[in-house]
């Protein structure tokens, strides 16, 4: 069975510092992974996706994420943290063969302060 | 353009009441969505559909049932609340044709049963 698996409840940033959020995936076939944002008492918004190709994918409001096969990661990143990033971070995955199930991860609180 | 409405926002019931909850979604989209999300356990899939008047069960169907009678409305019926059923509820909608479009949300609504 597909799984994603988010180690880190949450993670603190200075404002300017990088940012790395983990996702880790268990899949049996070729990921599709994506990352989607949700801020307070709203839906999940897109952020990027993973499909094929480059390893290092470029999303909405600079992040990007990068795909390691070896280790089986999709790690999103940020060069420059702003405080407006602050907000609930998903890592999901959908199987090839399986188009109508996305598995989503328990979610990272990202806290960025000045 | 609206994108996926949910109705209501949010509902207090009590154990045993019945309720239903709608989306909407202007996108045309095919594929639709119902998901719970529960502190710790992320977005768990509840129902979908690939289309007008076809249904599936997700990983947690027990005690939902739903109803696509147009292509633009997903319906979520609770037919006898229970206090586990206590959850945010997020309709999702995408267009079908390619594995990897994104998932579009509502911005949810919140369900406390007493």
């Amino acid at each position: 069975a597909q799984s994603v698996a988010q180690p880190e409840d949450q993670v603190n940033v200075a404002e300017g510092n990088p940012l790395t959020v983990k996702c880790t995936y268990s899949v049996s076939g070729n990921p599709y992974l994506f990352w989607y944002v949700q801020y307070p008492n709203r839906g999940l918004q897109f952020l990027l996706k993973y499909i094929t190709g480059d390893n290092l994918v470029k999303g909405s409001y600079g992040f990007e994420a990068e795909f390691n096969k070896s280790q089986t990661s999709f790690h999103l990143k940020k060069p420059s943290a702003l405080v407006s990033d602050s907000a609930l971070y998903f890592c999901a995955v959908r199987v090839t063969g399986t188009a109508s199930k996305l598995t989503f991860g328990t979610g990272t609180r990202l806290q960025v302060t000045l | 353009n609206a994108g996926v409405t949910q109705t209501p926002k949010f509902r207090v019931l009590k154990t045993g009441q019945s309720m239903t909850l709608l989306c909407a979604q202007d996108m045309n989209h095919e594929y639709m969505y119902w998901y719970r999300q529960d502190p710790g356990m992320g977005l768990r899939l509840i129902h979908y559909s690939v289309g007008e008047g076809t249904t599936a069960k997700g990983e947690v169907p027990d005690g939902y049932n739903v109803s696509r009678l147009k292509k633009q409305n997903f319906l979520l019926g609770l037919e006898s609340a229970a206090p586990s059923q206590t959850s945010v509820y997020f309709c999702a909608s995408r267009v079908a044709g390619t594995r990897n479009s994104p998932l579009h949300f509502g911005n949810g609504t919140r369900l406390t049963v007493t």
